[in-house]
């Protein structure tokens, strides 16, 4: 079984709001990272958030990290129909082996 | 530069064949994953490799499965008497290294249907 969690499942939104999709894992991690998934293929690398850190923020992004919770939260501001996609978070218990969750399917409604 | 190129992008084959799924890093990359995404899941860690030596393969499903990288650059992931619980999209990224916070970046992936 995976090692994250995203929720919700599926988000529809209008063009201008903000999305905010959230992640929970189990077990003690080094880093949290989020990832974009456009029509089922490769993945994009959106923002890395280390254990020891609690926001990061990356152009519209803003990820937060509470370890005590086991959670992160993404997210997206003023969103646009081009950020339609499906979104993934991954942990890193140790390097090399990323273990991600099934994702949350954004829908940005022009 | 170029990224992550996996050839072929779509594979097609019958229930028992062999196949072979190819992997080209982006240059100077010294790690290499390899992940199998079934629809509507998100990836699901295969192997990875640092350098030729495969680091950590506990993610292959059975011994029908194996990976090369033998010059610690392209890599091969080989299925062997493919079944139909195979069909999914087999993803490969690299990084610069194993290093944790090292981003890893994903090819476009060979989408396989075993029938």
């Amino acid at each position: 079984s995976q090692q994250g969690e995203e929720d919700p499942q599926a988000l529809s939104i209008q063009e201008g709001e903000n999305a905010t999709m959230n992640c929970s894992y189990k077990t003690s991690i080094n880093n949290l990272q989020w990832y974009r998934q456009n029509s089922g293929r490769g993945l994009v690398h959106l923002i890395l958030i280390r254990s020891n850190e609690r926001e990061k923020h990356s152009g519209r992004l803003r990820v937060t990290l509470d370890t005590s919770k086991k959670s992160s939260s993404l997210l997206i501001t003023a969103s646009r129909a081009a950020d339609t996609a499906s979104y993934f978070c991954a942990t890193d218990a140790r390097a090399g082996k990323s273990t991600f969750g099934d994702g949350t399917t954004l829908t940005v409604k022009p | 530069g170029a990224g992550v190129s996996q050839t072929p992008s779509n594979k097609v084959t019958e229930k028992g064949k062999y196949v072979e799924l190819r992997c080209d890093p982006i240059s100077g990359h010294t790690a290499l994953y390899w992940y199998r995404q079934s629809l509507g899941q998100g990836p699901e860690f295969l192997i990875y490799f640092q350098g030729t030596g495969a680091a950590d393969d506990s993610g292959l499903p059975n011994d029908r499965f194996f990976a090369v990288r033998p010059e610690g650059s392209v890599s091969t992931l080989k299925i062997q008497r493919t079944e139909r619980g195979d069909s999914a999209v087999y993803l490969c990224a690299s990084s610069r290294s194993l290093a944790g916070d090292n981003e890893q970046f994903f090819g476009p992936g060979t989408r396989l249907t075993v029938l």
